[in-house]
């Protein structure tokens, strides 16, 4: 159990297909993110909201689209995504952004690894 | 840009040491911190490092040199279950965290 649950943890999509991804943190945190994990890369940064508004857009295509209620919940909605976006997408939090401390690392959820056909 | 470099897989036996390293370039430098990823599940912290030299945490223990972008994760006494990847990542100035590719560490028998 790492704190920060992700759903579903396997997902195969068509290109013209709408899913979203689920995250929920049970933390405390105040600062929610997305990477995309692709193999052989680096994590890449997609999006940051801290106390539920969004401060980071890492040119990320319109077809991934994000969204958080509150403090706790993040979703990433998916539409016409294409076969390069498979990837696992990670979702991970802190207590806030920019405050990514020795006893406050960031926290990660186990990943949905999404399959776009 | 911003560049973390490690080497992108390593082999080693039971028991043994292995030292996986990394060197970056970025924009600043607010700390360094390493973080182990079994296949299928999340990146979990390992160590951090914000001031030049080792830190010790049991069999694990991380250097840091700020002067020459340089840091390596120390794994002792290995055992099976530390086969895993270990991603080496940077808060920059921005207190962004980037990551490297990952260190894909087999342990062999």
């Amino acid at each position: 159990e790492t704190g920060v649950t992700q759903t579903p943890r396997h997902l195969v999509m068509g290109m013209t297909n709408k899913k979203s991804l689920k995250c929920e943190q049970h933390l405390g945190h105040n600062a929610m993110y997305w990477y995309k994990q692709s193999a052989k890369k680096p994590l890449e940064l997609m999006f940051v909201y801290n106390f539920k508004e969004q401060t980071e857009n890492n040119s990320v295509p319109s077809r991934f689209s994000p969204e958080c209620p509150n403090s706790s919940h993040l979703f990433l909605h998916l539409h016409t995504l294409q076969p390069e976006d498979s990837a696992l997408y990670l979702c991970a939090s802190s207590q806030e952004e920019g405050r990514v401390l020795e006893n406050s690392p960031l926290h990660f959820g186990n990943g949905t690894r999404l399959t776009v056909t | 840009g911003q560049n973390i470099d490690q080497p992108t897989e390593m082999t080693a036996t039971e028991g043994a040491i292995v030292q996986i390293n990394c060197t970056y370039q970025t924009s600043g430098f607010n700390g360094l911190f390493w973080y182990q990823q079994h296949a299928g599940e999340a990146p979990t912290f390992l160590s951090y490092n914000v001031l030049d030299g080792l830190e010790e945490k049991g069999r694990f223990s991380s250097f840091l040199s700020r002067s020459k972008g340089y840091s390596y994760l120390l794994l002792k006494e290995l055992q099976m279950k530390d086969s895993a990847s270990y991603l080496c990542a940077v808060r920059d100035r921005g207190n962004k965290l980037v990551f490297g590719a990952g260190t894909i560490l087999r342990v062999k028998s």
